[in-house]
This record gives structure tokens, C-alpha cells and sequence, in this order.
């Protein structure tokens, strides 16, 4: 069964605009961390962001913020002000009980 | 800090030839992983040490591939025989975990071996 989905496999969005990409996870227990990646065309995985299952607050880093419905299980990250250097593949992942889960990405394309 | 540390970057060799990767994880982290990307599979997790010990290598695909962590500072990944399908980009990734090993820790990755096998 597939725990991390990304619906979207590319996606544009203008220079200076917000962009949402979308994450939805599945499990049961209610102990888990979720995670962002960003892989550019240079191949290195560049952590970006992490929210624990308990987090009362959106975890925010910079121009990265997760939006993280609970209820929803979903996890999407939003990167404000796109720059063209943000032109990359992005990974949501998952870990809960010692495993790791990758969903298979977002290729997002910033216009300038 | 120096990050994880892989090496080599690439790797060209032919097929039946014994390959080994090898993985110096960030000092002071007590988990490892190693992953392989490919386009049709994505990231796949191989195998995952916690204090050196194999935890979970149920992600090898077969008795081909091999892993190691003789000390905290070292990691290898070998194939032997080596076969065209186990071309991909194979990252080394380590964390610090926790004691209650909830295994909630952000992974840090390594740059990656880009393997060729021809």
C-alpha cells in the first residue's frame, strides 16, 4: 500500500509566487515524522523541512512552510516567493516504527 | 560540519564485476541508511543500521547485495556480481536517533554514487 503520495508530477509557477505542493500520507499510528526533500539537477537530496505527528504549530523554515492537516493527512509544503533556484524535484517522506517512506516527487518548474 | 561523505561519486564498471560503495555517515549520528533512485522505482530504501547493527534490510533486492558497518565512521554497500539493472544513483543517508528509537529523526543524505553497469 502506498503511505506517501504526490499527486503532482510537474509543476510550473511564475518567479516571486507562492507554490503549493501536494503531500497526503497514510498510516495509523499516531506517532510519525514528515519530511521534505529537495533534489535539483545536481542529484544531492537537500532536507528542507520536518513535522512531527504531535506538532501543534506548522513547522516553518524560511521561504518553506508545511501545511499540515492532521485530519486530512496531508502535508503540503509551500514555498513562498519562488526563486528560479527552487527549480528542483521535491520529495515528501514519511517515517514512522523505524521506516522510511519517499513519495515519487515533484518536479516544479520556476518561470522567470 | 562535514556531511555525509560517499564514495566514488560515479562508477563505471561491467557486468559481474564486484562493486563496493562505501559511506562516511556526519560524526555523532547513530543511524544509516542507504537508498537507490532509479526513474522507474524511485527511492527505495536498501537497508538501515542503527549503533551498527542491521535493523531493517528487507529494501535488498537480493543476496547480490551486501551491507556493512564494521564502526560507527564506515558503511559499504557491495554487489557481486554486478548486473545492468543495478544501475541508479545509490545515496548513503544518516540521522541521529533518538533512544526511544522512534525513528522520527531527519535523515541527512550523502551527494551519491551514480553507478553504471555496462
Amino acid at each position: 500500500a502506498q503511505k506517501i503520495t504526490q499527486t503532482q508530477p510537474g509543476m510550473f509557477v511564475q518567479e516571486k509566487e507562492a507554490v503549493t505542493l501536494d503531500c497526503t500520507y497514510d498510516t495509523s499510528d499516531p506517532s510519525y515524522g514528515l519530511f521534505w526533500y529537495k533534489q535539483p539537477s545536481s542529484g544531492e537530496m537537500i532536507f528542507l523541512i520536518y513535522q512531527g505527528s504531535y506538532d501543534q504549530q506548522n513547522a516553518t523554515e524560511g521561504r518553506y512552510s508545511l501545511n499540515f492537516q492532521k485530519a486530512r493527512k496531508s502535508a503540503n509544503l509551500v514555498i513562498s516567493a519562488s526563486q528560479l533556484g527552487d527549480s528542483a524535484m521535491y520529495f515528501c517522506a514519511m517515517t514512522n516504527f523505524n521506516k522510511f517512506y519517499f513519495g515519487s516527487g515533484t518536479k516544479l518548474n520556476v518561470k522567470p | 560540519d562535514a556531511g555525509v561523505i560517499q564514495s566514488p561519486r560515479h562508477e563505471v564498471t561491467e557486468m559481474g564485476q564486484e562493486v563496493t560503495l562505501r559511506c562516511k555517515p556526519i560524526s555523532g549520528h547513530n543511524s544509516l541508511f542507504w537508498y537507490r533512485q532509479t526513474m522507474m522505482r524511485g527511492l527505495e530504501l536498501l537497508i538501515y543500521f542503527n549503533n551498527n547493527v542491521p535493523i531493517d534490510d528487507s529494501g535488498m533486492p537480493e543476496d547480490r547485495f551486501s551491507a556493512k558497518m564494521p564502526n560507527a565512521s564506515f558503511s559499504t554497500l557491495k554487489i557481486q556480481p554486478s548486473e545492468p539493472r543495478d544501475s541508479a544513483v545509490y545515496f548513503c543517508a544518516s540521522s541521529q536517533t533518538a533512544p526511544s528509537g522512534s525513528g522520527l529523526d531527519t535523515q541527512y543524505f550523502g551527494p551519491g554514487t551514480r553507478l553504471t553497469v555496462l
